[in-house]
């Protein structure tokens, strides 16, 4: 009865490879985010999406490809690894795409790169 | 640029004492948050506090807000070792669409 799943929950990588990390809520909730989190802590968004649409876009780099399938459904791709792309990345999701909802937090998953 | 800032950065007390975090903010917010990271976890939401309100309770949690000082205070009462972890303020700017996190407080309860 996992809320906000994740898959992989570690992944181990050598840098210039591409990689997917996926994301799926059962919460019925129609916003979802990809957070990055450093090694200090600092948690910061990347994007969000709210009923599949792109609402926020961080100036991440174009390696980052964020896909909705649907709306319970956030993935991440990676493409051209790099060594400062390591990092924890959290799922999040919430109702509605105003900041005056809770956001419900999957369990991350590490990302190491060689 | 960061929004919102947790002070002290570490927080270690014994238990049974109580615990408190405070967050400062830069700019004018609709609502702060309040979330809990356990080590190896996900962030879990504990409170969230609007911009008209001053104080709020759940539980052992009391939440105050300063809207003149732009700043907001997290008490833990009669602290569990099951209490520690990191704990993170999160603002909006008004009418924005995302949550800004700190740095968070790392927290240790030692029995």
């Amino acid at each position: 009865d996992t809320a906000v799943s994740q898959t992989p929950k570690y992944l181990v990588t050598q840098m210039g490879n591409d990689k997917s990390i996926k994301c799926e809520q059962n919460l019925g909730h129609d916003t979802m985010y990809w957070y990055k989190q450093d090694s200090k802590k600092f948690l910061k968004i990347m994007f969000s999406y709210n009923n599949k649409e792109l609402i926020i876009n961080e100036t991440v780099p174009n390696r980052f490809s964020p896909k909705s399938p649907d709306k319970a459904h956030l993935n991440l791709h990676i493409n051209s690894l790099e060594l400062g792309d390591s990092a924890v990345y959290f799922c999040a999701s919430s109702h509605g795409q105003y900041s005056n909802q809770p956001q419900h937090f999957g369990d991350g998953t590490r990302l190491s790169i060689l | 640029s960061q929004q919102g800032e947790e002070d002290p950065q570490a927080l270690s007390i014994q238990e049974g004492e109580n615990a408190t975090m405070n967050c400062s903010y830069k700019t004018s917010i609709n609502n702060l948050q309040w979330y809990r990271q356990n080590s190896g976890r996900g962030l879990v939401h504990l409170i969230l506090i609007r911009s008209n309100e001053r104080e709020k309770h759940s539980g052992r949690l009391r939440v105050t807000l300063d809207t003149s000082k732009k700043s907001s205070s997290l008490l833990i009462t009669a602290s569990r070792a099951a209490d520690t972890a990191s704990y993170f303020c999160a603002t909006d700017a008004q009418g924005a669409q995302k949550l800004v996190f700190g740095q968070g407080t790392r927290l240790t309860i030692n029995p």
